[in-house]
C-alpha cells in the first residue's frame, strides 16, 4: 500500500462544476502539499497546510490531521484548471523536506 | 520563494554512459532534494543534498550510480551514471526555503537508448 493515496485518479468535469480530490496518507507528517502540473509545464505549489482549511481564489484545501486526510476543492471549474494535481506529505524531524508523493489526479475540464 | 533553473530540459543518451544534470537556484538553500519520476510512477526522492557534507541516499539508490556535488547553497548536480535504458525518466530538483512551499525545476526528461 503506498503511503500516500490520491481519488482520484481521473476526473472529468463540465465548466462550472464543483471538483473535489482527496488525499489519505498513513505516516506522520510535519505538512501537506497540493501542487499542479499543466500539460508540459513544470510542478507548481498550490498550498501547503498542517492543519485545517487554505483558500486561494477558487482553489480551497484543507486537512484532518487526526483522519490523515486532506481534501483540494475547486469552485466554479474551468478548462484552465485541466492539470495533474499532486498530494504530497512533508517528513519532520531529521528528515524535515523530504516529501512523499501521491500518484496524482489528472484532471480534465470540458467548456 | 525560490525559482530555480534546471537543465538540460531534456537528453537522448546511449546506454552506458552518464549524464550531469544542474540545478540553480536563486537564493540560498540548505538543503536540495532529487527526485525520480518512471513512467506512470510518482515521484520518488532519490538523495538530500546538503552543501559541505556527503549526499544522503534514499533505500535503492546508491552514490555509484547517483553521484550528487553540492558546492554551496544555491548549485547542485546529479549524476546518473552508466546509463540502461531502466534509467529513462523525468528527474527533478526540489527546494522548500525555511518553512514554506516546495518549488521545482522544471525536471529532466531522460531517454537512454
Amino acid at each position: 500500500k503506498n503511503e500516500v493515496e490520491q481519488s482520484p485518479q481521473n476526473l472529468t468535469a463540465q465548466e462550472g462544476e464543483f471538483i473535489t480530490i482527496n488525499c489519505s496518507y498513513s505516516v506522520g507528517i510535519s505538512a501537506l502539499h497540493w501542487l499542479q502540473q499543466h500539460p508540459g509545464g513544470g510542478i507548481v505549489s498550490l498550498f501547503m497546510l498542517s492543519s485545517g482549511k487554505k483558500k486561494h481564489g477558487r482553489l480551497i484545501a484543507t486537512i484532518n490531521i487526526q483522519e490523515k486526510h486532506s481534501s483540494l476543492h475547486i469552485t466554479a471549474s474551468h478548462p484552465r484548471d485541466s492539470a495533474v494535481y499532486i498530494c504530497a506529505v512533508g517528513a519532520g524531524g531529521t528528515s524535515y523536506g523530504k516529501l512523499t508523493f501521491g500518484q496524482g489526479t489528472i484532471l480534465t475540464v470540458h467548456p | 520563494s525560490a525559482v530555480i533553473s534546471q537543465k538540460p530540459s531534456r537528453d537522448i543518451c546511449q546506454r552506458g554512459t552518464s549524464l550531469t544534470i544542474q540545478c540553480q537556484v536563486d537564493s540560498q538553500v540548505t538543503m536540495m532534494f532529487w527526485y525520480r519520476q518512471q513512467p506512470g510512477q510518482s515521484l520518488t526522492l532519490i538523495a538530500t543534498a546538503n552543501q559541505g557534507s556527503e549526499a544522503t541516499y534514499e533505500s535503492g539508490f546508491v552514490i555509484d550510480k547517483f553521484p550528487i556535488s553540492r558546492p554551496n547553497l544555491t548549485f547542485s548536480t546529479l549524476t546518473v551514471s552508466n546509463m540502461s535504458p531502466e534509467d529513462s525518466s523525468i528527474y527533478l530538483c526540489s527546494v522548500l526555503p525555511g518553512n514554506t512551499e516546495a518549488f521545482f525545476g522544471q525536471g529532466t526528461r531522460l531517454t537512454v537508448v
